[in-house]
């Protein structure tokens, strides 16, 4: 089967940096997807790491390790608005598998 | 471009009643997925169409069905409703044929089920 495991929730002070991790155990890995979804809204697509390292836009960052079947999201210069729960993703056969879900909560 | 709709936002239906959640995904997206999400359960995979087929299936019972028509217009389908049923049901759109890891959410139906 396939499990992504991330922490329950974060909070972290405004202008800071916050990362959020998730791990995963699945057959068929394709690379690694992030979205983020508010309260009441619709989760939106962040980015997708295929390839192993570092990928920047904007703010914010993600990361992924195919060896440690590890990947991170990484938030800088965090904003209030940025408070809301973020979703590892991966891709298979003509479906979207989620993680649990992070919900960071900024602090003034 | 248009994001993706879905009708109605809000319903409130009894147990063992029926209900049909309709969407329509952004203009030139031939890809439509179902998700549901609740809080215990987190989002969860229901069925993904592509050009009015349906190409893989989430592990839900057979109540939960779906379908495409030609113009990409989706509509999910929950029949003799369970209180456990209440929940968001999402709608996604995606231009890539396979492995879609970018996809495009609509705003959710919210149902209810007394």
């Amino acid at each position: 089967g396939q499990s992504l495991e991330q922490p329950s929730e974060v909070t972290a002070v405004e202008g800071a940096i916050v990362q959020i991790n998730c791990t995963y155990q699945t057959s068929g890995f394709y690379g690694l997807s992030w979205y983020q979804q508010h309260d009441g809204g619709a989760p939106t697509f962040l980015s997708y790491n295929a390839l192993d390292g570092l990928e920047e836009t904007g703010r914010f960052s993600s990361f992924l390790s195919r060896s440690d079947s590890y990947g991170y999201l990484l938030l800088q210069e965090l904003q209030m608005k940025d408070s809301a729960s973020y979703f590892c993703a991966v891709p298979g056969a003509n479906n979207l598998f989620f993680g649990t879900g992070t919900r960071l909560t900024v602090i003034p | 471009k248009a994001g993706v709709t879905q009708t109605p936002r809000y319903l409130i239906k009894t147990r063992g009643q029926q209900v049909t959640l309709s969407c329509s995904p952004i203009s030139g997206h031939r890809s439509v997925s179902w998700y549901q999400q609740t809080p215990g359960q987190g989002l969860q995979f229901l069925f993904e169409y592509f050009s009015e087929t349906q190409r893989n299936k989430g592990n839900f019972p057979g109540r939960f069905s779906g379908r495409q028509f030609s113009n990409s217009r989706s509509e999910m389908n929950v029949s003799t409703l369970e209180l456990g049923d209440s929940a968001l049901y999402l709608c996604a759109s995606s231009a890539l044929g396979q492995t879609s890891y970018e996809q495009y959410f609509g705003p959710g139906t919210r149902l209810t089920v007394t």
